[in-house]
């Protein structure tokens, strides 16, 4: 139980464009999810906190009108990279934890490799 | 948001020895400790976990060491096989709020044959 899915995989967009990454959590529920980017060689990052039906909460130094946050769904939060640049490549990465369930540990999307040309 | 340290940031062991990861943590309301494997390219897998109310957590070759006090935690890895080799995380959750999950640096652990 508790599988998280991430798509696309991987995307290659020119700069200036927008891409949309979708974390859906298969087999829960999950009033929060996570966002997190990953540059090589280094550490996950926490972005933002995505909040079903309200607004995310953003760590310090993210761009919350860069970096589009929705969480229309128990089970659907998307990210949008808004006027991609190729400084915003790196492998993002959503997570999340059934509702309630305390004892349940955090799962992890596939994460989405995205490269700005 | 919560500061975790992690250390070594590279380590190698020989095949069938031990292999220990460190690391600190600044919020002392943290509650939930996991260790996570990352290969290339892929995501993180949780391998093992800890709680607040628990010292020391042991699965198979994997164990899990916590002192609160300190506010510190240990990933042991026992009788390390080659494929073991990857980057382990730690990571550390606030008390309140979303119990965001933070994560350690990175240890890239390479066990030679």
């Amino acid at each position: 139980g508790a599988v998280v899915s991430q798509h696309p995989s991987w995307v290659i967009c020119k700069s200036g464009t927008s891409v949309k990454i979708e974390c859906r959590s298969l087999d829960f529920q999950a009033t929060t999810m996570f966002w997190y980017r990953q540059f090589p060689k280094q550490s996950l990052m926490l972005m933002a906190t995505s909040n079903e039906g309200s607004k995310a909460t953003y760590e310090q130094g993210v761009e919350k009108d860069k970096f589009l946050i929705n969480h229309a769904s128990l089970t659907l939060s998307t990210l949008t990279v808004t006027s991609a640049h190729p400084e915003d490549s790196s492998f993002y990465i959503c997570s999340a934890r059934p509702t309630g369930r305390q004892s349940y540990g955090y799962t992890f999307g596939s994460g989405t490799r995205l490269t700005v040309v | 948001g919560e500061n975790v340290e992690q250390h070594p940031s590279t380590l190698s062991v020989q095949e069938g020895d031990s292999a220990v990861i460190k690391c600190t943590y600044s919020d002392s309301a943290s509650n939930y400790f996991p260790w996570y494997k990352q290969e290339l390219g892929k995501r993180p897998q949780l391998i093992i976990d800890i709680r607040s109310n628990v010292g020391e957590k042991k699965d198979q070759r994997i164990a899990v060491t916590l002192n609160k006090t300190a506010k510190h935690f240990s990933l042991h890895i026992t009788e390390t096989q080659p494929e073991d080799s990857a980057v382990y995380f730690c990571a550390g959750t606030f008390q309140t709020g979303a119990n965001n999950l933070f994560f350690g640096t990175g240890t890239r652990l390479t066990v030679i044959p």
